[in-house]
């Protein structure tokens, strides 16, 4: 089966500047997460959906970021505008709904590089 | 979310065993051990979970101790390609499907040629 899908791979922009990522998950799966990791540390969940129900946002930083997931399959992620910090990789992730244990797929990130 | 304690790095050599530990002394009864490694330049990998029994799948084996407060992931011959961060994650099945997976900083793996 084809995996989790996201592009750009790499993104330099400058502070100020607004970015978005975009994630298409495996098929069939309905939960989609997106998770920041800096660099030496492991990712952090910044936003979970249940189809097309953001379920757990309580990470993410509302005054600069934003996601959606129309229809519940490919989700997008805006930071705007970007600052410094932000630099990091994003990654996207899916998993089965209905069960709890059901392992998290992840995508190979977008490395993004704020200058 | 109970925490992991895990060693910040480990060397082993190529073709040998692997015994990454994992210690997790405020486990809950309904937390599950998921172990996930990443690969550089790569997104998280899933390699294996367990409760209380220990599991063997064709990455690995996860060793779970009898009160549950450690365990360990077994790599039983290690590769160039075993290189890795390695996680070691409790997961509440209580929760939905979606639930978190909450990541420490995990284990750094050398496999010497």
């Amino acid at each position: 089966e084809a995996g989790v899908v996201q592009s750009p791979r790499y993104k330099i922009i400058e502070k100020k500047q607004p970015v978005a990522f975009w994630c298409n998950p495996i098929s069939g799966h309905n939960t989609l997460y997106w998770y920041r990791q800096n660099l030496g540390q492991g990712p952090e969940l910044l936003i979970r959906y249940e189809n097309e129900e953001a379920v757990d946002d309580s990470q993410l930083p509302k005054d600069r970021f934003s996601a959606e997931r129309l229809k519940g399959v490919d989700s997008t992620l805006k930071i705007q505008p970007a600052e410094l910090g932000d630099s990091a990789v994003y990654l996207c992730a899916s998993s089965l709904w209905w069960s709890s244990n059901s392992p998290l797929h992840f995508g190979n990130g977008t490395r993004l590089t704020v200058t | 979310d109970a925490k992991t304690t895990q060693p910040n790095s480990m060397e082993s050599n190529e073709e040998e065993p692997v015994h990454l530990p994992c210690n997790h002394s405020t486990i809950s009864g309904t937390d599950y051990i998921h172990w996930y490694r990443q690969l550089p330049s790569q997104g998280p990998e899933y390699v294996i979970h367990g409760l209380t029994s220990n599991v063997n799948n064709r990455m690995a084996s996860l060793a779970i101790a009898e009160d549950r407060k450690s365990s360990t992931l077994i790599l039983h011959r290690a590769t160039l390609r075993d290189a890795a961060v390695y996680y070691c994650i409790l997961r509440d099945v209580r929760e939905t499907s979606g639930s978190r997976l909450t990541f420490g900083e995990g284990t750094q793996l050398t496999v010497n040629p």
